[in-house]
C-alpha cells in the first residue's frame, strides 16, 4: 500500500518557539494532504485540508496564523506550529490521498511536547 | 450533537468473546464508512469498509443500516491481538471537498 511519513516522530520544544513537521508521500503524488490533532484518549480531530499549490483549508476553531500549512509540492506537506504553547501538545498526524477521495493512508504521526 | 458517537467503552473481555462495537452518525448525506482500528500512540489503519449489504473478513464483520444512520463492527473469536480502539468513520461531503469524520472511538482490551 501507499507509504507517507512524517518527521520528526517526536519532538519537545520550549513554549514560544516554533515548530516543523513534515509529511511526504512516498510512492504516490498526493493531491490531497490532511492534518489531524489527537489529545490523549480523544478522537482525531481534522485540523485543515491542502492541495498542492493552494491555500489550505482550515476547520472551525483552529488558528490559521498559529498552524502554518504549506503544500508546495505533489509529495510534500509541512505544519509550522508557531509561537507553541503547553496547550498545543499533542499528537499531529497527517493524511495523503491521491485521486480516490475514498481512500486516505496515513503517517506514523508526530507527538509534539511543548514545555 | 456530534457527527459520529460511538460507545465510549472500555471493552474489556476473555480471549475468545465475541463482542459487538456500535457507532451513529447524524449526517444524512454521509456517503461512505468505514472501522479503523489504533493502537496506542500509532497512527490509525484501515480495518474495513463498510456495505450497505453487511460484509466479512475472517472474524470481523461489519454492518450499516442507512435507515437508522448506525454502523456496527463485530469481533468473533476475539484474540489479544486485537486490543486496540476501534474508529467508526464516516465521510462527509464539505464544500470543499470530502472528509473523513471519525468517531472518537471505543476501547476494546482482550484478556487472557
Amino acid at each position: 500500500g501507499a507509504v507517507v511519513s512524517q518527521h520528526p516522530s517526536r519532538v519537545i520544544c520550549k513554549s514560544g518557539t516554533s515548530v516543523k513537521i513534515e509529511c511526504r508521500s512516498l510512492d504516490f503524488q498526493a493531491t490531497t494532504m490532511f492534518w489531524y490533532r489527537q489529545f490523549p484518549k480523544q478522537s482525531l480531530m481534522l485540523m485543515a485540508t491542502s492541495n498542492e499549490g493552494s491555500k489550505a483549508t482550515y476547520e472551525q476553531g483552529v488558528e490559521k496564523d498559529k498552524f502554518l500549512i504549506n503544500h508546495a509540492s505533489l509529495t510534500l506537506s509541512t505544519l509550522t506550529v508557531t509561537s507553541a504553547h503547553p496547550e498545543d501538545s499533542s499528537f499531529y498526524i497527517c493524511s495523503a490521498r491521491d485521486r480516490d477521495p475514498y481512500e486516505q493512508y496515513f503517517g506514523p504521526g508526530t507527538r509534539l511536547t511543548v514545555t | 450533537r456530534k457527527e459520529v458517537e460511538q460507545d465510549p467503552g472500555p471493552f474489556n473481555v476473555p480471549e475468545g468473546a465475541t463482542v459487538a462495537f456500535n457507532c451513529t452518525y447524524s449526517n444524512s448525506a454521509s456517503q461512505s464508512f468505514f472501522w479503523y482500528r489504533q493502537d496506542c500512540r500509532k497512527e490509525p489503519k484501515l480495518l474495513m469498509s463498510v456495505y450497505s449489504s453487511g460484509n466479512e473478513d475472517g472474524r470481523f464483520t461489519a454492518q450499516l443500516n442507512r435507515a437508522s444512520q448506525y454502523i456496527s463492527l463485530l469481533i468473533r473469536d476475539s484474540k489479544l491481538s486485537d486490543s486496540a480502539t476501534y474508529l467508526c468513520v464516516v465521510i462527509i461531503k464539505r464544500n470543499y471537498g470530502q472528509n473523513f469524520v471519525f468517531g472518537p472511538g471505543t476501547r476494546l482490551s482482550v484478556l487472557p
